[in-house]
C-alpha cells in the first residue's frame, strides 16, 4: 500500500525567509504526485501537481516542487515566505495505474511570523 | 458559483443520534469522495463513488452510509454517532476514476465540522 511521510510537522519562519517541506512516498510504480494547501478554516486547495516531464514544476503563490525518482521525494519550496502563506500543507500520491485513490501525508504546518 | 458544496457547514450532535450530511457539486465530475480530517489534520478517504457506484470503501465503520442518488450527489450519513466521529469531513470530487482522469486532482468542498457530545 502507498504511503506518504512529510519531514517536520511544524515549521515556523519569519517573513522572507526560504521554505523547503519535505515529502516522500513509498511506492515504487507509477505516481501522480500533488500538493494541497489548507488556510486556518478553508478547504484544501491545490498548489501544484506532477504527472510526467520536467520534475521541477511550479505552481500558485510562487511555489514548487522537485520530483526525484530514485530519492521517492516531492518536496516543496518557496524562496521567499509571506505571512499569508500561514497554512497547512499536504503532500499527496495517486496512483495513476489504478485511478484515483489519492493518499495524503499527515501535513505539515507552517507559521510565518511577521 | 460554489464547485463542491456541502451542508451543513457545521454539526453539533450528541451520541447515539443520526445524521447526515450532503455534497453537491456543479463540476460535472464522474468521481466524488468522503475523506475525514481528523483533530490531528490527518486525511483519509473513507469512500469514493464513480458514476453513482462504490469504487473505494475504505475499513469505515458500517454505522457509515454514503448514498449517491446521481453522479453530482453524495450524501454521508451516520448512525449512532460516538465522540470519535469527531471530525471535519471533506467531500471532493474528480472528473473520472480511470484513464485520462486520473490525471485530474481532486476538488474539494469546505468541510463539515461534526462535534459529537
Amino acid at each position: 500500500a502507498q504511503s506518504v511521510s512529510q519531514h517536520n510537522h511544524h515549521v515556523i519562519l519569519s517573513e522572507a525567509a526560504s521554505l523547503e517541506l519535505g515529502c516522500n512516498y513509498s511506492y515504487g510504480g507509477t505516481v501522480n504526485l500533488f500538493w494541497y494547501v489548507q488556510y486556518p478554516g478553508q478547504h484544501l486547495q491545490l498548489l501544484l501537481k506532477y504527472f510526467s516531464g520536467d520534475p521541477l514544476v511550479k505552481g500558485i503563490k510562487g511555489f514548487e516542487a522537485e520530483f526525484i525518482k530514485s530519492k521517492f521525494s516531492f518536496n516543496l519550496r518557496k524562496p521567499s515566505v509571506q505571512w499569508s502563506d500561514t497554512a497547512e500543507y499536504f503532500c499527496a500520491v495517486n496512483d495513476g495505474n489504478y485511478g484515483q485513490n489519492f493518499v495524503f501525508g499527515p501535513g505539515t504546518r507552517l507559521s510565518v511570523l511577521p | 458559483d460554489t464547485a463542491v458544496s456541502q451542508t451543513p457547514k457545521y454539526l453539533v450532535t450528541q451520541m447515539g443520534n443520526d445524521k447526515s450530511i450532503k455534497c453537491e457539486q456543479n463540476l460535472g465530475h464522474d468521481t466524488m469522495y468522503w475523506y475525514k480530517q481528523d483533530s490531528k489534520k490527518f486525511l483519509k478517504i473513507m469512500f469514493s463513488y464513480n458514476n453513482k457506484e462504490l469504487i473505494i470503501n475504505e475499513t469505515v465503520p458500517n454505522r457509515f452510509s454514503p448514498k449517491s442518488p446521481d453522479k453530482a450527489h453524495l450524501n454521508l450519513h451516520i448512525n449512532s454517532l460516538e465522540l470519535g466521529d469527531s471530525a471535519v469531513y471533506f467531500c471532493a470530487s474528480s472528473p473520472e476514476h480511470f484513464g485520462q482522469g486520473a490525471y485530474s486532482p481532486l476538488h474539494f468542498g469546505n468541510g463539515t465540522r461534526l462535534t459529537v457530545t
